[in-house]
């Protein structure tokens, strides 16, 4: 079993809809969880972080950490064609020794048609 | 605006061949990585390093090895390259540990796509 598991998709929304985006994980030290999205050709970029659980929102994008259910959520209000991209999902626990190591998901591809 | 620079987008080689691929960010970073990214496998950590002449196998360091002799160089060296090196090539930097927060926030240069013959 992978310590990260994330649908590989591929998504395919219409413009405007409430997309979902999920990860689950096993190991319970994780503290610390980020979602990165990568276009195309290009290498990801940092789109949420949160540390333990709770919501953070930021625009139309609001992350989700479930730590006793080990499940992490991205969502997307109002999607829009430019949120096409591959959502990835990465974690790590804290500071000592293997924990510093992040931890990815395999990514899901998302297409928005306009 | 270019923050983590690769320095070649595509390149193509012959097995067997020493293939170099640079890396420098300009950001004063402590941290440095080296990923492959390959369909179905995801991004796998190669190498990374947290210092200067410093270098920590990741989690498939085999047939690759790196040099870092400044703070703002990463470079990955394919001693000989072989078929199944073909792969996205990602360069990523990120703040030291001192910043918990900080450390965790990978910048990414934008991919050197090898294909090896």
């Amino acid at each position: 079993q992978k310590e990260v598991e994330q649908d590989p998709g591929p998504l395919s929304v219409p413009e405007g809809a409430i997309v979902s985006l999920n990860c689950t994980y096993s190991n319970s030290a994780f503290q610390y969880f980020m979602w990165y999205r990568q276009y195309s050709r290009k290498g990801p970029e940092l789109l949420m972080y949160t540390y333990s659980s709770g919501n953070k929102e930021d625009g139309r994008f609001t992350a989700q950490v479930d730590k006793s259910s080990k499940y992490i959520s991205l969502f997307i209000r109002d999607s829009q064609p430019s949120d096409s991209a591959t959502y990835l999902c990465a974690m790590r626990g804290d500071n000592a020794g293997n924990n510093r190591k992040l931890i990815w998901g395999l990514g899901t591809s998302l297409a928005v048609n306009p | 605006d270019v923050k983590v620079t690769q320095s070649s987008r595509y390149l193509v080689k012959r097995t067997g061949e020493k293939v170099f691929l640079e890396c420098v960010q300009d950001m004063d970073h402590e941290n440095m990585f080296w990923y492959r990214q390959d369909p179905g496998l995801g991004l796998r950590l190669i190498y990374f390093s947290y210092d200067v002449k410093m270098k920590e196998k990741g989690d498939i360091p085999e047939g690759y090895s790196v040099s870092r002799e400044k703070k703002e160089r990463f470079s990955l060296i394919l001693e000989s390259a072989s078929t199944n090196q073909t792969s996205m090539y990602l360069c990523a930097s990120s703040p030291g540990q001192g910043s918990s927060v900080g450390a965790n926030v990978l910048t990414f240069g934008a991919g050197s796509r090898l294909t090896v013959l």
